[in-house]
């Protein structure tokens, strides 16, 4: 089993849509769980962090579920800027030492 | 603008070259920096962990005298492709997490592309 999986999409939606993507990570001892956007030919770019309680930042929303190891992004009013794809990413290590483990992404279109 | 500098962006090269990438963390210092891979429509993988002052790690199945990595300074990274092979065409991207307040940036990426 992949350490961080994620459905690969793409998903193709039209503006002002909501969407959601979720991720499953393996490890249950895994500490932070981050969203990624990573435009074509980009390098990624942090998103929002995840944090156990949930955590919102504008249209964008993030959940975590421990015990189901599950990760979830919500994206409402959808704009066409939006299109990307979306990273599920999870460090296992503590502190600020360990490395990123990376899903293979999740590909948003937004269409007029 | 970028915190992370990586260069070159864009290289092309013959097969059996050498190829040195750059990767710079502008404004504060990195003690550890990674070096990436991402091969189209692939995640990204971890190749290495670069240490200032000491031999990087290297990840399972990355062979580290291909792959040379020096950190000899706290802004400075380089990543040399030796006797590159056009298998190892991809997109190579750096980080570094800032000794101070433990934020990750990313490099912006170089492309490389082995005739």
């Amino acid at each position: 089993r992949k350490e961080v999986e994620q459905d690969p999409g793409p998903f193709n939606v039209p503006e002002g849509a909501t969407v959601a993507f979720n991720c499953t990570y393996s490890n249950s001892a895994s500490q932070s769980f981050f969203w990624y956007r990573q435009d074509c030919r980009k390098e990624p770019k942090l998103l929002m962090s995840v944090y156990s309680s949930g955590n919102e930042d504008g249209r964008f929303t993030a959940q975590l579920n421990r015990a189901s190891q599950y990760i979830s992004l919500l994206i409402r009013d959808s704009k066409l800027s939006d299109s990307a794809t979306y990273l599920c990413v999870v460090r296992n290590y503590g502190g600020s030492q360990g490395n990123l483990i990376f899903g293979k992404g999740t590909k948003l279109s937004v269409k007029p | 603008g970028a915190v992370v500098s990586q260069h070159p962006s864009r290289v092309i090269c013959k097969s059996g070259t050498s190829v040195k990438i750059e990767c710079r963390s502008l404004d504060f210092q990195a003690t550890t920096m990674f070096w990436y891979r991402q091969f189209p429509k692939q995640s990204l993988m971890l190749m290495a962990t670069s240490n200032e002052g000491s031999k990087a790690t290297y990840e399972q199945g990355v062979e580290k005298d291909k792959f040379l990595i020096n950190h000899a300074s706290l802004t400075l990274s380089t990543l040399t492709v030796t006797s590159a092979h056009p298998e190892d065409s991809s997109f190579y991207i750096c980080s570094a997490i800032n000794r101070g307040t433990g934020e990750l940036f990313f490099g912006e990426g170089s492309r490389l592309t082995v005739l």
